[in-house]
């Protein structure tokens, strides 16, 4: 399976201010995907990054307030803007493996975002 | 809303017993994906029991999947300290697309 790694590992960060977290990945990837994981919840899928395309992002999350770059096969960021105490979150990507002809999904150690 | 729905919500037990969660879900599914997740870190993928797939096993991992009642199981062997964690269903609709998580099952195995 990939190995996938995010930076930060963890933050603390001001309301109103803005949080790039990256994800590489160490084989290429057609999709990646961004989760976030509130205190004590499970994980809400964010968007869905596809390289070379717009991410398809889930209901209830905007463009504006979770922008995705995704500018190779093995990169993608997700920053959280205008941050508030509700953004307080575990970010998670994960990456699909379609080797065995299903959507098997690997996910990074996290992001555990802390907004004060 | 979310396609999965484990229970317990959480369960504790005697280092050594066997730990049993069970995942519901609502719609027809391609396939069910089990993780763990070590006190909120990333997740680590434990099986995928695709949806013509009755049971399957990997080490003290045993997964069955009921596709008539919707439901799939969960069942960790000779339990030890290093499986409190939660745990995780998450279902597949289609082949190549996103999947939908449960709730989750928070284990906690005693000494």
């Amino acid at each position: 399976s990939a190995v996938i790694s995010q930076k930060p590992s963890r933050d603390i960060c001001q309301r109103g201010t803005s949080l790039t977290i990256q994800c590489q990945v160490d084989s290429q990837v057609t999709m990646m995907f961004w989760y976030r994981q509130q205190p004590g919840q499970s994980l809400t899928l964010i968007a869905t990054a596809n390289q070379g395309s717009e991410a398809t992002y889930e209901s209830g999350f905007v463009i504006d307030k979770f922008p995705i770059s995704r500018p190779n096969l093995t990169f993608s960021t997700l920053t959280v803007s205008n941050m508030s105490p509700e953004d307080s979150s575990i970010y998670l990507c994960s990456v699909e493996d379609l080797a065995g002809g299903y959507n098997e999904q690997f996910f990074g150690p996290g992001t555990r975002l802390t907004v004060l | 809303s979310q396609q999965g729905e484990e229970d317990p919500q959480a369960l504790s037990i005697q280092e050594g017993e066997n730990a049993t969660m069970n995942c519901s879900y609502k719609t027809s599914i391609n396939n069910l994906q089990w993780y763990r997740q070590n006190s909120g870190r990333g997740l680590v993928h434990l099986i995928l029991i695709r949806s013509n797939e009755r049971e399957k096993h990997s080490g003290r991992l045993r997964v069955t999947l009921d596709t008539s009642k919707k439901s799939s199981s969960l069942l960790i062997t000779a339990s030890r300290a290093a499986d409190t964690a939660s745990y995780f269903c998450a279902t597949g609709v289609n082949r190549d697309d996103k999947i939908i998580f449960g709730k989750g099952t928070r284990l906690h195995i005693l000494p």
